[in-house]
């Protein structure tokens, strides 16, 4: 099983600023089957990223994904108030599926 | 749209067994997808339960594998969910989604099932 491990744990920002979220993996990935997640409280997870840079639809451009084999990274060019919130990279590989532990992105 | 609604007991006995349902609507169950159930435990991360396929051909979370079954009712246009010997520990929100080609692109609102006598 591959296990993915996110940092930081906890990140804290002020608007307008530029966010750098990290997803680090036990094994090389494959780029088609690696995606990010944004979820807010009390919801459940919305589709930000998926085959590591394509944005989901609906997701604005201030949103972006990058990297390869066992790094990839998340960036949020500009923060937005409504951009803090739980992020989560998954994978899939071989039949199985696993999710990072989460980045929490709060307001400073 | 597709979309996606969990039902089921909110409260299950430890040792019991939890059961849910997800209905499917704005789409056929038939597609070319895998449908999932993710669960989260209050304040926790996300834990991928497993993956059924129209033709009933399931995948499982290696960690759950001995307590789970999927399956899958073409004529209702849903999948459910059996966990068995439950304890506290498997008290979570449960998700129900689409897997498509890599990543969940629709989910469930999600429901709360607690293990507690």
């Amino acid at each position: 099983e591959i296990v993915l491990t996110q940092s930081p744990a906890t990140l804290s920002l002020s608007p307008g600023e530029r966010a750098t979220l990290s997803c680090g993996a036990s094994q090389r990935v494959s780029s088609s089957y690696l995606a990010w997640y944004q979820q807010k409280p009390g919801l459940a997870p919305r589709l930000l990223i998926y085959d590591a840079s394509t944005r989901a639809t609906g997701i604005p451009d201030r949103f972006s994904g990058s990297g390869s084999g066992t790094d990839f990274t998340l960036t949020i060019s500009r923060l937005e108030p409504e951009d803090f919130a739980v992020y989560y990279c998954q994978q899939y590989g071989s039949s199985s599926i696993t999710f990072g532990q989460g980045t929490r992105l709060e307001i400073k | 749209q597709v979309q996606l609604q969990e039902s089921g007991p909110g409260l299950v006995k430890p040792s019991g067994t939890l059961s849910l349902t997800c209905a499917v609507s704005g789409g056929s169950i038939d597609n070319n997808n895998w449908w999932s159930w993710v669960r989260q435990p209050p304040g926790k991360g996300l834990e991928w339960i497993g993956e059924i396929y129209h033709s009933g051909s399931a995948n499982y979370n290696p960690s759950l594998k001995s307590r789970v079954t999927i399956s899958v009712d073409k004529s209702k246009n849903q999948f459910s969910v059996n966990l068995s010997s439950v304890t506290a520990a498997d008290t979570a929100i449960y998700y129900c989604a689409r897997w498509y080609m890599g990543y969940f692109d629709h989910w469930g609102q999600g429901i709360l099932v607690t293990v507690s006598s």
